[in-house]
């Protein structure tokens, strides 16, 4: 089973701080998507990466993927406390429909 | 309004008793696919359908069957639930090179 891991597992800090969440993998993958889930609901989509290098931008968050296609960063600046919740990256690859998600990183951000 | 339910959201049973939990999509995806989600280890996929009557396994099918008679519906049985099926399980829905659409998910205990 490929496996996907994420750095950190936990994470709180205070809002305004900066923090990066890293998503690592063995595996190349065609794409890698980065979600955030609420308690009580399912995740939702915030981007999805596919070429190697690439950088997208929402709002305060940006995404890298690794130029080998193997590993994944999101990164917050200024966290508020909206941004609190469980960050997930998951894999795949084109014309599998499989996808392997990561073990997730939780992130409570303190006003 | 673009939609996965998932039924039940909460359920408790015992060992043994026979379990279906539904799902169904109002997007006429032609992707479904099934997932439990347990702490530390991330999402899981269990079963993925590519369309009606194709389904496969995912990384963890043991324990799991999966039927996709009609496109909108795919539903996850547990013929003789064990304790070790206990899980946070959801659905997801997509359609080409679409994000999926995750239900808002069924929380099984099973004693």
């Amino acid at each position: 089973t490929q496996l996907l891991e994420q750095s950190p597992q936990f994470l709180s800090i205070q809002e305004g701080e900066n923090l990066t969440v890293y998503c690592n993998s063995s595996s190349v993958f065609s794409s890698l998507q980065w979600y955030r889930q609420e308690p009580g609901e399912g995740p939702v989509l915030l981007v999805t990466v596919v070429t190697g290098g690439e950088v997208k931008k929402l709002k305060r968050l940006t995404f890298q993927f690794g130029d080998a296609r193997k590993d994944s960063s999101l990164h917050i600046t200024a966290a508020q406390p909206g941004d609190t919740g469980l960050y997930l990256c998951a894999g795949d690859w084109t014309g599998t429909y499989k996808y392997i998600f990561g073990t997730g990183t939780r992130l409570k951000v303190l006003a | 309004e673009a939609q996965v339910t998932q039924n039940p959201r909460y359920l408790i049973t015992v060992t043994g008793k026979k379990l279906t939990v539904t799902c169904s999509q109002n997007m006429n995806h032609e992707y479904m696919s099934w997932y439990r989600q347990d702490p530390g280890l991330g999402l899981r996929q269990i079963y993925y359908s590519m369309n009606v009557e194709v389904t496969d396994k995912g990384d963890v099918p043991e324990g799991y069957k999966v039927s996709r008679k009609e496109k909108r519906n795919f539903p996850l049985i547990l013929e003789s639930p064990s304790p070790n099926q206990t899980s946070l399980y959801f659905c997801a829905s997509s359609s080409g090179d679409q994000p999926q659409h995750f239900g808002d998910g069924t929380r099984l205990s099973i004693l």
